[in-house]
């Protein structure tokens, strides 16, 4: 099955300056990788997500970046704001194409922008 | 529509108590999920349930039982449960429980019910 691990468990960065997480998965046929942001008392938010056939996806401040050959994935955070403190955690589905949407998750990076 | 409600918020039960927590969505998806999130910890899968059908049960205590009324609605009755049991109960929902030309993967989760058994 699939095996996720996500560092570090915690990061704090000054506001402003540049935030990046990184995941490693073990099962070569995973084509799809979400990141989750959680809010103290909130349950996780879709933030973005990337699909094996890319590289690099973009979406404002926030940026995913694939590496089929080494299986590690990375969320970046430009310009961290304080509102972008929270849990982030990194998943991969067990199972390969039609196979059963099951999410393995990483085991969340604690981020704090500090102000 | 791109929510996901769930109801309590908050929960406090007894162990000889039976309670159940209720998930709602509007999305059209035809895959429901239950996880349990303890505290620091990622979500877990509990159930997953697809066109209202049970389809995976990741070997989860019958004191935990659900149901899927209808393609829009997903309950978690509860019976004597645990105080090891508290958690987070987090519902979540996708268009399908499976992956067909790249799309049905992305779930969508509700703020959780926090519940507590003493």
């Amino acid at each position: 099955g699939e095996n996720v691990e996500q560092h570090p468990s915690t990061l704090s960065v000054q506001e402003g300056d540049s935030a990046v997480i990184k995941c490693t998965y073990s099962d070569s046929a995973s084509n799809y990788f979400p990141w989750y942001k959680q809010e103290l008392g909130k349950g996780p938010q879709l933030i973005i997500d990337i699909r094996s056939n890319v590289g690099e996806k973009k979406d404002q401040r926030i940026a995913v970046t694939l590496n089929k050959t080494a299986k590690h994935f990375s969320l970046h955070i430009t310009e961290t704001q304080p509102e972008d403190s929270a849990v982030y955690f990194c998943a991969a589905p067990e199972g390969y194409g039609g196979a059963t949407n099951k999410l393995i998750f990483g085991t969340g990076t604690l981020l704090a922008v500090q102000p | 529509d791109t929510e996901v409600t769930q109801t309590p918020k908050h929960l406090v039960m007894g162990m000889t108590n039976k309670k159940s927590l209720k998930c709602e969505q509007h999305m059209g998806h035809r895959a429901m999920y239950w996880y349990k999130q303890k505290a620091k910890k990622p979500p877990e899968l509990m159930f997953v349930y697809s066109y209202e059908k049970l389809s995976i049960n990741e070997s989860v205590p019958s004191r935990f039982s659900p149901e899927c009324p209808n393609s829009s609605l997903l309950n978690l009755h509860l019976h004597a449960l645990q105080p090891e049991d508290s958690a987070l109960y987090l519902c979540a929902s996708s268009i399908t429980d499976r992956a067909l030309a790249g799309v049905g993967y992305e779930q969508f989760f509700g703020p959780g019910t926090r519940l507590t058994v003493l």
